[in-house]
């Protein structure tokens, strides 16, 4: 399969603290990208870090990517209630026209 | 707000009802897709479509019948579904396909009840 995997599947941390979700991924890509889904809701883009790239930052949230491990981390810094919710990665491979997303990891930030 | 609508936003149907799920989106993206998510698995892709023309069928069962009228428009006529069908259905669209550093954008979803 070429599908993300999400690590942990669930992650439950006190407001203020880090939180860190991992992806793995088996084939070469050409981008890894970042969702939040609300319960119930769509999944919202938070970030793309391209394949030539090693480390991306966006407000709260660091990703890095490891190509020759073929995985990637989530970082949350200072986490919030809001930030409650499940997180995809979504791999982008080197052929056809299709997305690649994991089973995600559920977050709980609890206040 | 994404810019991407889906409606019905729930539906509950018997498996011999017939209904469309209807998205569309406002922010003139050429690649359209439809989405089953169910508890505990992986976002499937059911459908592309890039500039009106479908480019992906992961193996969907014929239940489930697409349409793509535009690149703003997409549907997806349902029949003789399953229990097993029930899901959260989401659409999604983007500037371009995978491949071109191109972010989804995704609606809210049509939560499916099949009785």
């Amino acid at each position: 399969s070429q599908q993300g995997e999400e690590d942990p599947q669930a992650l439950s941390i006190q407001e203020g603290e880090n939180a860190t979700m991992n992806c793995s991924y088996k084939t070469s890509i050409n981008n890894l990208q970042w969702y939040r889904q609300n319960s119930g809701r769509g999944l919202v883009h938070l970030i793309l870090i391209r394949s030539n790239e090693r480390e991306k930052h966006s407000g709260r949230l660091r990703v890095t990517l490891d190509t020759s491990k073929k995985s990637s981390s989530l970082l949350i810094t200072a986490s919030r209630a809001a930030d409650t919710a499940s997180y995809f990665c979504a791999t982008d491979p080197n052929t056809g026209n299709q997305f690649y997303f994991g089973t995600g990891t559920s977050l709980t930030v609890i206040p | 707000e994404t810019g991407v609508t889906q409606t019905p936003r729930h539906l509950v149907m018997g498996m011999t009802n017939k209904k469309s799920l209807k998205c569309e989106q406002h922010l003139g993206h050429n690649a359209m897709y439809w989405y089953k998510q169910s508890a505990k698995k992986p976002l499937e892709l059911m459908f592309v479509y890039n500039f009106k023309e479908q480019t992906e069928n992961n193996s969907v069962p014929s239940r489930f019948s697409p349409e793509c009228p535009n690149s703003s428009h997409l549907f997806l006529h349902l029949h003789t579904l399953q229990p097993e069908d029930s899901a959260l259905y989401l659409c999604a669209s983007s500037q371009g396909l995978a491949g071109g550093q191109n972010e989804q954008f995704f609606g809210p979803g049509t939560r499916l009840t099949v009785l």
